[in-house]
């Protein structure tokens, strides 16, 4: 199974700067026959089902706000809130879905400092 | 109106046998491969079962394979999840997922609100 760890387990950011989540694969997710990264992002929510942000590593769900993006490759990603705000207080996620099963990162708790 | 309704959630005896059902809507149900994932409390995600979008294809996490099984029933639009021999590891809010593709793998673009399964004695 391909692992997944993401870095830090939490953190805490002001509001308006930017906060940074790290996800490491334990093999590359880049498929070479159509050169996609098999990976997504999801935000979870207290008391709510978790919600898909972004896939193929860096294209946003349709009405993800911009200020989410995705980048990275192979085995390395990063998911950037570049102002955060108060509503993005939440769990984040990544997922391989290169192969099954479709494991996810331990998670990332982010909060208002 | 595009959602996943789970159910059948409860609290069981360990040893025992539950079955959870999604009903989905607002979509054509058959075009996608549907998955179950589960969150224990206070803890992350972990995938549990997929069925590609004909059922042809299942697959299960090492935790509950041989326990579990997962099926889709195309006249009702429902995705089921038989648990058997039910441990008290596998309590948790168990989601119902949608792959984005008609195929067993895929991350998921729509999810239920889920339903607690409890065991315990």
């Amino acid at each position: 199974d391909i692992v997944m760890t993401q870095s830090p387990d939490s953190l805490a950011v002001s509001l308006g700067e930017r906060a940074t989540i790290n996800c490491k694969s334990s093999q590359s997710v880049l498929y070479n026959s159509d050169n996609k990264n098999y990976l997504s992002w999801y935000q979870q929510k207290p008391g709510q089902p978790p919600k898909l942000l972004l896939y193929w590593a860096s294209t946003r769900e349709s009405g993800v706000p911009d200020r989410f993006s995705g980048s990275g490759s192979g085995t390395d990603f990063t998911l950037t809130i570049s102002s955060l705000q108060a509503e993005d207080v939440a769990v984040y996620y990544c997922q391989q879905y290169y192969s099954t099963p479709g494991t996810f990162g331990q998670g990332t708790k982010v909060e208002i400092k | 109106q595009v959602q996943l309704v789970e159910s059948g959630g409860g609290v069981v005896q360990p040893g025992r046998s539950l079955r959870l059902s999604c009903a989905a809507s607002g979509f054509t149900f058959s075009s996608y491969g549907m998955h179950w994932v589960r969150q224990a409390p206070g803890k992350g995600l972990e995938w549990v079962a997929v069925a590609s979008h004909d059922g042809s294809d299942k697959y299960y996490a090492d935790s509950v394979k041989g326990r579990f099984t997962i099926s889709r029933d195309h006249s009702k639009n429902t995705l089921s999840l038989q648990m058997s021999s039910l441990r008290p590891e596998d309590t948790a809010v168990y989601y119902c997922a949608k792959g984005y593709s008609s195929s067993w793998l895929g991350y998921f673009d729509l999810w239920g609100r889920g339903t607690l399964v409890t065991v315990s004695s």
